[in-house]
C-alpha cells in the first residue's frame, strides 16, 4: 500500500533555514508528481509547491516562492521541501502528498515551528 | 492567490442529504474539471473523496457524489452518518500551474 512518511520537523528561529524529506513507498515513485501542503495550526489546508515525476519543472505558491525549494531523488524514492528565511506564519504541519490534478495520498505530515 | 469560498460549517441529521460549496473563477473551478473533495477528521491526514469533480476514488462510498456549475462546485453527502462528521476541503488547479484549497467546512452530524 502508499505509504508517505515526512520527517525532519522542529523548532527553528525566523530567519533560519529547514529542510524536510517525505520517504514514498508502495508505488512507483519516479512516475509520479509530488506535492507539499501545509496546515497551520488550527486552519486550513494551503498548497505549496509541486514538482514533476522527472524533477524538471517545479511550482510554488507566491507565499514561498524564492524561499523554497522543492526537489527528489528518485533512485531513493524520497522527496524534499528545502525551507529558507522563515517565518512565523510558515509554523504549520507540512504534509507531502502524490499525484498532479489532485492529492490522493497523505502522508501524517511533520510539524515545523518558526519561533524565537 | 486567494482560497477558493466554501461555508464555515454545515449541518444534518442523520440519514439526511447535505451539499457543500466551493466557489471559485473563471481561472480555477470555472476553468479546469481538476476539482477534489478531501475529508479530515482531527489529527489525521485528510483523505480523497471525490477527484476530477465527480469521480470517486476505489473503496469511497457512493454517498458521496460531486458536481461542478460554472464556477462553483459541490459536494453533497446522502444519507449522513455519524462517521461523516468532519472538515471537509474542495481543492482545483489553477491556471499557472498552481493549485488552491477552500477555507474547509465543518460538517457536524445533528
Amino acid at each position: 500500500q502508499v505509504q508517505l512518511v515526512e520527517s525532519g520537523g522542529g523548532v527553528v528561529q525566523p530567519g533560519g533555514s529547514q529542510r524536510l524529506s517525505c520517504a514514498a513507498s508502495g508505488f512507483t515513485f519516479s512516475t509520479y508528481g509530488m506535492h507539499w501542503v501545509r496546515q497551520a495550526p488550527g486552519k486550513g489546508l494551503e498548497w505549496v509547491a509541486f514538482i514533476q515525476y522527472d524533477g524538471s519543472k517545479k511550482y510554488y505558491a507566491d507565499s514561498v516562492k524564492g524561499r523554497f525549494t522543492i526537489s527528489r531523488d528518485n533512485s531513493k524514492n524520497t522527496l524534499y521541501l528545502q525551507m529558507n528565511s522563515l517565518r512565523t506564519e510558515d509554523t504549520a504541519v507540512y504534509s507531502c502528498a502524490k499525484n498532479w490534478g489532485y492529492f490522493e495520498y497523505w502522508g501524517q505530515g511533520t510539524l515545523v515551528t518558526v519561533s524565537s | 492567490q486567494s482560497a477558493l469560498t466554501q461555508p464555515a460549517s454545515v449541518s444534518g441529521s442523520p440519514g439526511q442529504s447535505i451539499t457543500i460549496s466551493c466557489t471559485g473563477t473563471n481561472s480555477d473551478v470555472g476553468g479546469y474539471n481538476h476539482v477534489s473533495w478531501y475529508q479530515q477528521h482531527p489529527g489525521k491526514a485528510p483523505k480523497l473523496k471525490i477527484y476530477d469533480v465527480s469521480k470517486r476514488p476505489s473503496g469511497v462510498s457512493n454517498r458521496f457524489s460531486g458536481s461542478k456549475s460554472d464556477n462553483t462546485a459541490s459536494l453533497t453527502i446522502s444519507g449522513l452518518q455519524a462517521e461523516d462528521e468532519a472538515d471537509y476541503y474542495c481543492s482545483s488547479y489553477r491556471s499557472s500551474s498552481t493549485w488552491v484549497f477552500g477555507g474547509g467546512t465543518k460538517v457536524t452530524v445533528l
